[in-house]
């Protein structure tokens, strides 16, 4: 079956612009995680959203940084107003079960701030 | 402070010559500790999850093991296409919250 997809797989943007960033998750998955790998760095989790509940936002560095998941499914993170320091590699995963499943990865969205 | 180490940061191996790679962790109350290989420009591949001390988990040439501090991921008669980067990650404590913590990573490279 199908992966979790990312898209754009690629994006250069100006400091200062918006930038929106799309994940759709396996299907049937019901959790679902983004995290920030920047060069030299490890995978830093930013945000993590199961089912209806209120999702755990303890990873996300700014108030610029944000993320909303409609119907259970695709999600988008946004930032806003974007800094050099946010180039980085978005990457989103997706789990049967938010406290104990394995978690599948996409392939990343590649973010320049020029 | 709840933290994963990986070492070593870096290993270079001759095809066939078989070698450990370390995660050391200290967390408090373990639920699962996950391995992943990623090569370059891809996405973490999931390899195994593990989640109580002795258990074993074994895939072709890669086999994990834990203990209640550390686990190993033992790679024996690697072959280049082993290549990549391994990196470890941890489930912990009594939140309803799945996040992973993840090492730095060790990045393998075996040479024919």
């Amino acid at each position: 079956g199908a992966g979790v997809s990312q898209s754009p797989s690629n994006k250069v943007t100006e400091k200062g612009k918006d930038v929106e960033l799309r994940c759709d998750p396996i299907s049937g998955h019901t959790a679902l995680y983004w995290y920030r790998q920047s060069l030299g760095q490890g995978l830093e989790f930013l945000i993590y959203f199961q089912g209806n509940s209120a999702p755990d936002k303890s990873g996300l560095p700014s108030d610029r940084f944000s993320a909303e998941r409609t119907g259970g499914s695709v999600s988008t993170l946004t930032i806003q107003r974007t800094q050099q320091e946010d180039s980085a590699v978005y990457l989103c995963a997706s789990s049967f079960s938010g406290t104990a499943g394995t978690q599948y990865f996409g392939p990343g969205t590649r973010l320049l701030v020029l | 402070e709840d933290q994963v180490t990986q070492s070593p940061e870096a290993l270079r191996l001759q095809e066939g010559e078989s070698s450990s790679l370390n995660c050391s962790y200290t967390v408090s109350g373990l639920r699962g500790l996950f391995w992943y290989r990623q090569d370059p420009g891809k996405g973490p591949e999931f390899l195994f999850t593990l989640y109580s001390a002795g258990e074993e988990k074994e895939k072709e040439r890669l086999k994990a093991t834990l203990t209640k501090k550390e686990s190993f991921l033992h790679i024996t008669a690697p072959k280049p296409e082993d290549s990549a980067t391994y990196l470890c990650a941890v489930q912990f404590g009594s939140s309803n919250t799945g996040k992973l913590i993840f090492g730095q990573g060790t990045t393998l490279q075996v040479k024919p």
